[in-house]
């Protein structure tokens, strides 16, 4: 079965400083790994996605991810932390169900703060 | 419409009502998911669909959790003998096809039972 662990429920940075998010998954089979964000009062939009290929991926707003397969990890950067980026984001792991079609599995998510 | 629609925005309902909850998703999507969120916490599966079919339910937390989607578009979450427990919001995911695809959210449904 798939799960999805975040380290740390809050994570505080001083703006331009570098951004870490901890995201570790498991899965019976090849995944694939999501970032999500949630902006306070808007709905969940995609921050990036890894499916097949390379392993680093370039999402939005100069985020992205790394997938290390012998870690089972997938964690989240930034070089530069923005005042904008203070949101709640969330890492999630999505394969085949044996009924058939993608299921996707969300992690608890880590409220990152951006001190000025 | 351009996005995935929910309503009603905000429901309170007293304990033991029923209520439904509405998710509109992109026109053409495939996959539809339904996803209950707890203050604090990070969305919990509870069912998802592929066009009409319900493939796995495994999420819904008892008997009194229904969810329909009969014509393979708007999809209906019912909620019977609503108890406070059932308090949260319950967002509405839809993907283009029933791979990979990333979802697109709506804005959730808060459910209050007093």
């Amino acid at each position: 079965a798939q799960s999805v662990t975040q380290l740390g429920s809050h994570v505080s940075v001083s703006e331009g400083a570098l951004v870490l998010l901890r995201c570790n998954y498991s899965s019976s089979v090849p995944p694939y790994l999501f970032w999500y964000v949630q902006y306070p009062n808007q709905g969940l939009q995609l921050l990036l996605k890894y499916t097949t290929g390379a392993t680093l991926v370039k999402g939005i707003n100069g985020f992205e991810a790394e997938f290390k397969k012998s870690e089972t990890s997938f964690h989240l950067t930034k070089p530069s932390a923005h005042m904008s980026d203070a949101a709640e984001y969330f890492c999630a792991v999505s394969d085949r169900g044996r009924t058939g079609g993608f299921k996707t599995i969300f992690g608890a998510g880590t409220r990152l703060f951006v001190k000025a | 419409g351009a996005g995935v629609s929910q309503s009603p925005r905000y429901k309170v309902a007293k304990r033991g009502q029923d209520v439904a909850l509405r998710c509109d998703p992109i026109s053409g999507h495939v996959s539809l998911f339904w996803y209950q969120q707890a203050l604090g916490q990070g969305p919990e599966f509870l069912t998802y669909f592929q066009n009409e079919a319900q493939l796995d339910k495994s999420g819904l937390p008892s008997d009194r959790f229904f969810a329909e989607r009969p014509e393979g578009s708007v999809s209906t979450l019912k909620i019977q003998r609503t108890q406070q427990e059932d308090s949260a919001v319950y967002l509405c995911a839809s993907s283009l096809s029933g791979d990979n695809s990333p979802l697109h959210f709506g804005n959730g449904t808060r459910l209050t039972v007093t």
